[in-house]
């Protein structure tokens, strides 16, 4: 039973193009997302979050999306730079002290 | 600052060793995570430790998998013994209350 889903294992974008990446999830009780970034051989490294009480939060060229009645989650990249390619996942927990449940990642790819 | 430390960084043995992966977590920080990703099933939390004491190893495999946290600054994940279905990649976090988790750069472990 996959409580969050990436449904695109990859996705491939152009260089100084956005960069979109979705989460679904089933859980009505998740009321905080992460994503994170994974470059190979390296561990995930936290990028940004979003509560339940916001539906927007942006972070420099990285903004998050949450639509709580779709259940789902979006990952916001403009402009993508080489440097983004790497593996984002997505994970959501009851609150921001509870264990986190992950998505299986989306591989995206900049191309120059 | 130093990150959470692994080691090793890869481990090749072969079936029916003890395999021993260590982590060393951020300092201060007072959860601490160990998770295992293959391609088949993703990112698993496998236990975690807050205040050095396991709250929940319901994601431990087999009773061939121990986890301990002797003080603040290390923790052991042991399997005893291993299986070429162990091969995988091994993670620690750790964080603190109300902020986000911080990955080490994993073990890769390959049981022959």
């Amino acid at each position: 039973d996959q409580q969050v889903k990436q449904n695109s294992p990859s996705l491939s974008v152009q260089e100084g193009r956005i960069s979109i990446l979705n989460c679904d999830y089933t859980n009505s009780m998740f009321d905080y997302f992460l994503w994170y970034k994974k470059y190979p051989a390296e561990g995930p490294t936290f990028l940004i979050s979003i509560s339940s009480i916001k539906d927007k939060n942006e972070d420099g060229r990285f903004t998050v999306f949450l639509n709580k009645s779709a259940k789902h989650l979006s990952l916001h990249i403009v402009p993508s730079q080489p440097g983004d390619s790497a593996v984002y996942f997505c994970a959501a927990s009851q609150d921001s002290n509870y264990q986190l449940i992950w998505g299986a990642g989306t591989k995206l790819i900049i191309k120059p | 600052d130093a990150g959470v430390i692994q080691s090793p960084r890869h481990e090749v043995t072969e079936m029916g060793q003890e395999v021993t992966l260590r982590c060393k977590p951020i300092s201060g920080h007072d959860y601490l995570f160990w998770y295992r990703q293959t391609m088949m099933r993703g990112l698993e939390l496998l236990i975690y430790f807050n205040n050095n004491v396991p709250i929940d190893d319901s994601g431990m495999p087999e009773d061939r998998f121990s986890a301990k946290m002797p003080n603040a600054s290390f923790s052991t994940l042991k399997i005893q013994p291993s299986e070429p279905r162990d091969s995988a990649v091994y993670f620690c976090a750790s964080r603190i209350w109300g902020q986000p988790q911080h990955f080490g750069d994993g073990t890769r472990l390959s049981i022959l």
